[in-house]
């Protein structure tokens, strides 16, 4: 089966840092990625990982065990337009196919 | 803005009609997905296809069917609707069907709206 858990809100001041965690469960695992999707908007791609380690893309940085099943997203210098939901997603191989399978989301409050 | 194009952008229907949403995945891509998120709840996957082919199914129910054309571009049919059916539907695009790192960029979304 295919379990994708995260937090379901947050909240941090501006200028701050969060962590915000996804752990998962798939029969297959082909990477791990997280979008940032503002309300009754599109998902806009945030980062990718598929091996262990630290990704860092500017304010933004995407952690990955894969042994552990679990990966975090890191904002730094936090912006009130980061306020958002974020989505943690995984690339899930079976069956010949591949799906990518989102979790419930992490809703961001910024506050001033 | 990421290439992928959705129409109708808001739609609102009758319980018990048929409605057809339609995508334009980004130029050259080859794979297509369809998502539905309801209201404050995540994305569902419901179908993907690759180059005119279906390739994976995940939650969709028998009174949906979707299918890609020769151009790529991408329909998802909705018939015999019912109130619960109201959510917002992404249609999104990728290059390929399964290379590691391949990004899936995600179209506006269509409004379906059942009253």
């Amino acid at each position: 089966g295919q379990n994708i858990d995260q937090p379901t809100e947050m909240t941090a001041t501006e200028g701050a840092i969060v962590q915000i965690n996804c752990t998962y469960q798939t029969s297959g695992f082909n990477g791990l990625f997280w979008y940032q999707q503002h309300a009754g908007e599109a998902p806009t791609f945030l980062s990718y990982n598929v091996l262990d380690g630290l990704e860092e893309k500017g304010r933004f940085s995407s952690f990955l065990s894969r042994s552990k099943g679990y990966s975090y997203l890191l904002l730094k210098e936090l912006q009130m337009k980061d306020s958002a939901s974020y989505l943690c997603a995984v690339r899930d191989v079976g069956d010949s196919s591949y799906k990518l399978i989102f979790g419930s989301g992490t809703r961001l409050l910024v506050r001033p | 803005d990421s290439g992928v194009t959705q129409t109708p952008k808001h739609l609102i229907t009758a319980t018990g009609q048929r409605v057809t949403l339609r995508c334009s995945p980004r130029s050259g891509d080859l794979s297509v997905y369809w998502y539905q998120q309801s209201l404050d709840q995540g994305l569902q996957f419901l179908i993907q296809y690759y180059n005119g082919e279906e390739r994976a199914k995940g939650n969709i129910l028998e009174r949906f069917s979707a299918q890609q054309f020769p151009d790529l571009h991408s329909e998802l049919n909705l018939s015999s609707l019912e109130l619960g059916d109201s959510a917002l539907y992404f249609c999104a695009s990728s290059v390929s069907r399964d290379k590691t790192g391949n990004t899936i960029y995600f179209g506006e979304g269509s409004w379906l709206t059942v009253v």
